[in-house]
């Protein structure tokens, strides 16, 4: 069956970047849109952009534009998320989730999140 | 942006119950709704797309309904497994967004 395994959890000083990993396995990796989204403790979840494994297209929230990057290695099955000028509001944990087979914009499966601490 | 307000933001419940969450969107989203449910330390989980499919797997006793704004999401005679936080999601246009949250605790 589908499933997405990400990188471990990373600390990280105000200022500085972070890069998650996302590696599909168990369906075409290039046959769907792999979103990212974060949730801090206690709040609902934040859509961050996606990016097209096949094309390498990406789309961004507005909030994140300048400060996010979203690529892929088709030879790897992997996608990344990478988030620059780290400030405290950026701690919270951080989910790849593919889009479902059925048509629209939702998401199954997710990864199991990658939790960003930072912290002076 | 299309704002999703849930309510209630908790409801205790006993096992056995129905449990009715609603979602309103701040705008008219046709039946682009999902609904997730979240495990302490867990990825949500997809139960209901297009405001009323059930995901394969997802037990009949989760239903959804409603289109346009406003949108139900019911559990028809709620389980012990079923104690978690639900989440509505818009993917009617970009920026997807979510609503808060609705936490289902035991009564």
């Amino acid at each position: 069956q589908a499933q997405l395994v990400q990188s471990g959890a990373e600390v990280r000083k105000p200022g500085a970047s972070v890069k998650v990993s996302c590696r599909a396995s168990g369906y075409s990796f290039t046959s769907y849109d792999i979103h990212w989204v974060r949730q801090a403790t206690g709040q609902g979840p934040e859509w961050m952009g996606w990016v097209n494994p096949s094309s390498g297209g990406t789309g961004y929230a507005q909030r994140f534009q300048g400060r996010v990057t979203m690529t892929r290695n088709i030879s790897i099955s992997t996608a990344y998320m990478e988030l620059s000028s780290l400030t405290s509001e950026d701690t919270a944990v951080y989910y790849c989730a593919r889009v479902s087979i059925v048509a629209g914009d939702w998401f199954d499966p997710w990864g199991l999140g990658t939790p960003v601490t930072v912290s002076p | 942006d299309i704002q999703m307000t849930q309510s209630p933001s908790s409801v205790s419940a006993s096992v056995g119950d129905r449990v009715i969450i609603t979602c309103r969107a701040s705008q008219d989203i046709s039946n682009w709704l999902a609904w997730y449910q979240q495990k302490p330390g867990k990825a949500p989980k997809l139960l209901i797309y297009s405001a009323s499919s059930l995901q394969s797997g997802v037990p009949s006793r989760f239903s959804g309904s409603g289109s346009g704004t406003d949108f139900t999401l019911t559990i028809s005679s709620l389980q012990p497994e079923d104690f978690a936080v639900y989440f509505c999601q818009q993917a009617s246009s970009f920026p997807l967004t979510f609503g808060g949250g609705t936490k289902v605790e035991i009564k």
